[in-house]
C-alpha cells in the first residue's frame, strides 16, 4: 500500500526553467492538494482540487499551473521558476469533506539557484 | 481571511514532562484539525476535532469553539514527540493552518 508519493524528493534547478513536482495517490481520495512550507510562514495552500478536471486556487497561486486529468495524479508546474519558490513542497489528499483525515506525501525539497 | 495563531512557538521538554499548546483562531470552527511533524518533515493528522475533548494514548485536545481556541496536550512527553505542531482550521474544503509550535523533548 504506497499511500500518498513524491516525486522528485529532491529538486536543484535554474531561474526561468519549467519544473513539475508529480504526487501520486493510490486511495482513490477525491481531493488532493499542493501546499509549500517556508520557515516563517507555515504550510500554505497553493491549489487544491476536488475531483478530476476540478482544481482551484489557494492562498499562493501565482507562479504555479496544476492540471488533474486523473484522479491518482496531481502534477504542479513551476512554469518558470524563480528563487522565491525554493521551498518544500507537500502534496496531500482526503477522502472527502473537510472534517476527513488529510493525509500528507513526504515532501519535495526544491531549490531555484 | 482566517486567522490561526499558535503558541507558544517553540517549546523545550524533559522527557517525561507534560505541556500545553495553544490554537487561536479568528472565525467560527467547523473543523480543526492538528498535525505533527516530524523531525523528518512527514506530517501525520492527529486529531479532528471541531468541538470538545478526544484523546488518542498520551495526547489529547480540546476545543473551545466558542472562545475560538484549542489546545493539544502531550503528557508524559518522549523524545519522539519532537517535532512540529501545527493547527489547521478549515474554511469551505481549504486548510488555513496556524504557524506551528516546535516541540524538542529531551533525554
Amino acid at each position: 500500500d504506497a499511500g500518498i508519493t513524491q516525486s522528485p524528493r529532491y529538486k536543484i534547478t535554474e531561474t526561468g526553467r519549467q519544473v513539475t513536482l508529480m504526487c501520486h495517490q493510490t486511495w482513490s481520495h477525491s481531493y488532493m492538494f499542493w501546499y509549500r512550507q517556508d520557515l516563517g510562514h507555515g504550510l500554505r495552500l497553493i491549489y487544491y482540487s476536488a475531483a478530476a478536471d476540478i482544481t482551484d486556487k489557494g492562498e499562493v497561486p501565482d507562479g504555479y499551473v496544476v492540471s488533474r486529468s486523473k484522479t491518482e495524479n496531481f502534477p504542479l508546474t513551476l512554469e518558470s521558476a524563480t528563487r522565491s519558490q525554493t521551498s518544500v513542497y507537500f502534496c496531500a489528499s482526503r477522502v472527502g469533506g473537510a472534517g476527513d483525515t488529510q493525509y500528507f506525501g513526504p515532501g519535495t525539497r526544491l531549490t531555484v539557484l | 481571511g482566517i486567522q490561526v495563531e499558535q503558541s507558544p512557538p517553540d517549546l523545550i521538554l524533559q522527557e517525561g514532562a507534560n505541556s500545553t499548546l495553544r490554537c487561536n483562531f479568528s472565525d467560527s470552527v467547523n473543523n480543526l484539525q492538528w498535525f505533527h511533524q516530524n523531525p523528518w518533515g512527514q506530517l501525520i493528522n492527529l486529531f479532528y476535532i471541531p468541538s470538545g475533548t478526544k484523546q488518542n494514548g498520551r495526547l489529547s485536545a480540546t476545543t473551545v469553539a466558542t472562545e475560538r481556541y484549542s489546545l493539544l496536550y502531550i503528557s508524559s512527553s518522549q523524545t519522539t514527540d519532537s517535532g512540529v505542531y501545527f493547527c489547521g482550521k478549515a474554511a469551505g474544503n481549504k486548510l488555513t493552518f496556524g504557524g506551528g509550535t516546535r516541540v524538542l523533548v529531551k533525554p
